[in-house]
């Protein structure tokens, strides 16, 4: 099962910043973790991963809560390009390692 | 860089035949790959996880008979779907990751139809 939970869909106007939250209360202290984003029909792209500390990249920013039970992927300024499924995953250890498991991500729609 | 490619993008075949999907890391040496399974307007669920050089781990509910991976090399994983069978028909993504506990990139999906 997935460990983290997303509003199942959200609304942005083009140009302006996309908050997407999540929430992953029982995370551990060593898991990071990771945004992907799903445009129709194309594999998963990779946007950021962390672990405590904020980070930020080119396509955006992840901001996690001190007790890193949530945190918030922030799209800077969100284009039409970037309606999509955005996923928030915490890794989870199996038999064969770390895997990556998916929940129903959050379907940002984007409109002018 | 963190390229992975899939092949073939689409395919279509007759029910009982066989078919496989490769999936490869171009531009670094991928430990441990993943597939996964998506069905329309569905999450990816996860099919198994393999480890170069060693037997893959399938996921619970997932037949290992009938779904054969193959990681022989550290840029190379084929996925055999045997028997395929209409409720085969999915799109089937691979992902790839330098460690077990790297970051996973995936490929473009493959969408098998079986007629």
């Amino acid at each position: 099962d997935a460990k983290t939970t997303q509003p199942p869909s959200m609304d942005c106007a083009e140009g302006r910043a996309a908050n997407l939250p999540c929430n992953h209360s029982t995370i551990s202290g060593n898991e990071y973790v990771y945004w992907y984003r799903q445009i129709h029909s194309q594999g998963p792209q990779y946007i950021i991963h962390g672990l405590k500390n904020n980070e930020t990249n080119e396509m955006a920013s992840l901001i996690i809560t001190e007790d890193r039970k949530s945190s918030t992927l922030i799209l800077p300024h969100a284009t039409l390009r970037d309606t999509a499924v955005y996923y928030c995953i915490v890794r989870v250890v199996g038999t064969g390692g770390f895997k990556t498991i998916f929940g129903a991500g959050t379907r940002l729609f984007v409109k002018a | 860089g963190a390229v992975v490619s899939q092949h073939p993008s689409r395919v279509i075949c007759k029910s009982g035949t066989s078919v496989k999907i490769e999936c490869r890391s171009l531009d670094f040496q991928a430990t441990t790959m993943f597939w996964y399974r998506q069905f329309p307007k569905q999450s990816l669920m996860l099919m198994a996880t393999s480890n170069e050089g060693s037997k893959a781990t399938y996921e619970q509910g997932v037949e290992k008979d009938k779904f054969l991976i193959n990681h022989a090399s550290l840029t190379l994983s084929t996925l055999t779907v045997t028997s395929a069978h209409p409720e085969d028909s999915s799109f089937y993504i691979c992902s790839a990751a330098q460690g077990a506990s790297e970051t996973q990139y995936f490929g473009p999906g493959t969408r098998l139809l079986v007629l």
